[in-house]
């Protein structure tokens, strides 16, 4: 499976600031997923990014406060913009259909864990 | 009905004793099904996917019934490290998966 990175590991951030997660992935994959999973949640999507095209957003997200970047088919960011104590969570990002793979099947990087205070 | 609902635990098992649990869901359509597993503080990785005929990986077993929608998963023989959280999930109407809250399990020595 692909080895995916992400950085920073963790953070802890003043209300008001912005933060900006990258995922590094060692092989080039067409999606890019971004997760959020609250303290005792499940995972919740935040939106898929496709290389060369906006990113689609799920129902209560936008791109206002959660801008993403793909510049290319092995990255991508995640900013939390404006934040506050609500954004504290683990952000995780992911990809799917390695190595011609099926969908669905996701590999996670080792997560984001955010605190805003 | 959630999309897709787990017992949140936890379950506490001797080792070596057999546990099993389940995860509802609500899409009839749905064909996609998979176990993750999520350690404490780590990230969800891909146990099984869940085939119609079922199957089975060592200790681990995965069934799916269609009839009352719900998938399982069975650990043989469980050892100290399966402790962890077990993610059940489905993929809904909008071909998007979605995860459940998770089974905590917990090994006792």
């Amino acid at each position: 499976s692909a080895v995916i990175s992400q950085k920073p590991s963790r953070d802890i951030c003043q209300r008001g600031t912005s933060l900006t997660i990258q995922c590094q992935v060692d092989s080039q994959v067409t999606m890019m997923f971004w997760y959020r999973q609250q303290p005792g949640q499940s995972l919740t999507l935040i939106a898929t990014a496709n290389q060369g095209s906006e990113a689609t957003y799920e129902s209560g997200f936008v791109i206002d406060k959660f801008p993403i970047s793909r510049p290319n088919l092995t990255f991508s960011t995640l900013t939390v913009s404006n934040m506050s104590p609500e954004d504290s969570s683990i952000y995780l990002c992911s990809v799917d259909r390695l190595a011609g793979g099926p969908p669905y099947e996701q590999y996670f990087g080792p997560g984001t864990r955010l605190t805003v205070t | 009905r959630k999309e897709v609902e787990q017992d949140p635990g936890p379950f506490n098992v001797p080792e070596g004793a057999t546990v099993a649990f389940n995860c509802t869901y609500s899409n009839s359509a749905s064909q996609s099904f998979f176990w993750y597993r999520q350690d404490c503080r780590k990230e969800p990785k891909l146990l099984m996917s869940v085939y119609s005929s079922g199957n089975e990986d060592g200790r681990f077993t995965a069934q799916l019934n269609r009839a009352s929608q719900y998938i399982s998963l069975l650990i043989r023989d469980s050892k100290l490290s399966d402790s962890a959280t077990y993610l059940c999930v489905v993929n809904n109407r909008d071909d998007k998966i979605i995860f459940g809250k998770g089974t905590r399990l917990h090994i006792l020595p």
